[in-house]
């Protein structure tokens, strides 16, 4: 079975462009989820899509944004690039999620991004 | 002071060793996920826990739940176990539902 893929892998972008990421889940997974992996912060939550909507978000500007197509594969768009925005994103997904469950959560390779 | 704190941050062995890696959370939680992430950024699911205890091959995981800790236990350890271990928990406070909250990881070097 395929896993969660990612693409590009690397991408590099100047100030003030956007970026757009993408993420295929496994097969028969709902849910995508971005997270943000900048030099020396860890691992940060940015976005929970599922069945097409946007389920919650972390505390990033709303420059950073997505979607959920049909298929459940989803875009990270970025825009107005920042040089802090350099990092590896990565993705991940996950079995739908009921209400008061939780569903493990299988990751991307990640995308890693430079801002110039 | 992070929600998720691990320890240590780094970590060398020798191949062979017993090595522990711990992780210690302040937040009501419904899950708690084992990460490794070799360079070059992929990362793997090692463990989901919500309670007790799990194994697979080398690899232990424990939970305690009332204690709000976990850790992490690697037997016989080898070169290929180096990398990056992350701690991540799934809070269940209103609002939190799909994120996970990382630790900063604990890099492994195992050497031959």
């Amino acid at each position: 079975e395929a896993g969660v893929t990612q693409s590009p892998t690397h991408l590099i972008k100047t100030r003030g462009q956007q970026a757009t990421l993408r993420c295929s889940p496994i097969s028969g997974h709902t849910s995508v989820y971005w997270y943000q992996q900048a030099l020396g912060l860890g691992l940060q939550f940015l976005l929970w899509y599922d069945e097409g909507e946007e389920r919650n978000r972390g505390n990033f500007p709303p420059r950073f944004s997505g979607r959920q197509f049909p298929n459940y594969s989803s875009e990270l768009n970025v825009n107005a690039l920042e040089l802090e925005d350099s990092a590896l994103y990565l993705c991940a997904s996950s079995p739908l999620v009921r209400q008061y469950s939780y569903n493990e959560q299988f990751f991307g390779p990640g995308t890693r991004l430079t801002v110039l | 002071k992070n929600e998720v704190e691990q320890s240590p941050q780094n970590l060398t062995a020798q191949e062979g060793e017993f090595i522990t890696i711990n992780c210690s959370y302040s937040v009501g939680i419904s899950a708690l996920h084992w990460l490794q992430q070799h360079p070059g950024g992929g990362i793997v699911s090692l463990f989901m826990l919500s309670s007790g205890k799990k194994k697979h091959g080398r690899l232990i995981a424990t939970i305690n739940i009332q204690e709000k800790h976990s850790s992490l236990h690697i037997t016989a350890s080898h070169p290929r176990d180096s990398a990056v271990y992350i701690c991540a928990v799934r809070p269940n406070y209103g609002g939190s539902q799909g994120n996970l909250i990382f630790g900063k990881g604990t890099k492994l070097s195992v050497k031959p």
